[in-house]
C-alpha cells in the first residue's frame, strides 16, 4: 500500500497565484519530509523539506507545511511562475534513511 | 494502490564483485522502468529509462558496460553494478510506470550499496 500519497495527479495555476501541492502519509514513523522537483528527461532534484519538530518551513518563494496529526504535507508556491512548471514528488523517510516517494503532481502555471 | 520493490534493500560487496538490484512492479504493468542514484543534498540523478523489452537509454555520462540493465518483463527490471568500486557506493532508486500514466511514477524503496 502506498505510505505516501498525492492524490491530485495534476494542477493548473495562473501565474501570480498560489500553487499549493497536498501530500498525505499513513506511516506516523515518518520524521522527515522533502519536495522535489521533476523537469522531463531528468532526476528529481530537491527542493525543501522539513522535520517532525517543526510545522512550518520556508525557503524563498517556497513554504511547507506540515499538519503531523492529520499526516498531511503541503508545499506552497507564492506567486507561481511559469518555470514552476513541473512534476512535484513528495517523500518521506524516518530518520533520513531510505525515501518513501509519493506518486507525484504535475504543476502547470500558465500566463 | 501501487507497489514497487526493490531487492536487496541493503548490499556490502567487495570491489571488483558486482552486483545485482532487483525493481518489481507488484500489481501493475511497468512499461516503462527508471533508475536513479541519489547523491548528497538528497538529489536523484536519472541514470537510465528502460521499456519493456528494449534496450535501456541511458543519460549522458552513465556508463552501459558498467550499469547494465535489464527490463525483460512488464514487471521487472533489473540492475547490475559490474566491477564495482568505492565510489559506486550510493542509494539506487527505481521507480516504474505504466502505460497512460507517464507522468506518474511509482518510485520503489531503494537500495542501499556498499562496496569495500
Amino acid at each position: 500500500d502506498q505510505q505516501v500519497k498525492q492524490n491530485s495527479p495534476s494542477l493548473s495555476v495562473q501565474e501570480g497565484r498560489i500553487s499549493i501541492l497536498n501530500c498525505d502519509y499513513t506511516n506516523s514513523m515518518f520524521d522527515y519530509f522533502l519536495w522535489y522537483k521533476k523537469y522531463p528527461a531528468e532526476g528529481p532534484t530537491f527542493l525543501i523539506s522539513i522535520s517532525s519538530i517543526k510545522d512550518k518551513n520556508e525557503d524563498g518563494r517556497f513554504t511547507v507545511f506540515l499538519n503531523k496529526s492529520a499526516k498531511h504535507l503541503s508545499l506552497h508556491i507564492v506567486p507561481s511562475q511559469p518555470g514552476d512548471s513541473a512534476v512535484y514528488f513528495c517523500a518521506a523517510s524516518v530518520a533520513t534513511d531510505k525515501l518513501i516517494f509519493g506518486t507525484g503532481t504535475r504543476l502547470q502555471v500558465f500566463p | 494502490g501501487a507497489v514497487v520493490s526493490q531487492h536487496p534493500s541493503r548490499v556490502i560487496c567487495k570491489s571488483g564483485t558486482s552486483v545485482k538490484i532487483e525493481c518489481r512492479s507488484l500489481d501493475f504493468q511497468a512499461t516503462t522502468m527508471f533508475w536513479y542514484r541519489q547523491f548528497p543534498k538528497q538529489s536523484l540523478m536519472l541514470m537510465a529509462t528502460s521499456n519493456e523489452g528494449s534496450k535501456a537509454t541511458y543519460e549522458q555520462g552513465v556508463e552501459k558496460d558498467k550499469f547494465l540493465i535489464n527490463h525483460a518483463s512488464l514487471t521487472l527490471s533489473t540492475l547490475t553494478v559490474t566491477s564495482a568500486h568505492p565510489e559506486d557506493s550510493s542509494f539506487y532508486i527505481c521507480s516504474a510506470s505504466s502505460s497512460g500514466e507517464q507522468e506518474t511514477q511509482y518510485f520503489g524503496p531503494g537500495t542501499r550499496l556498499l562496496v569495500l
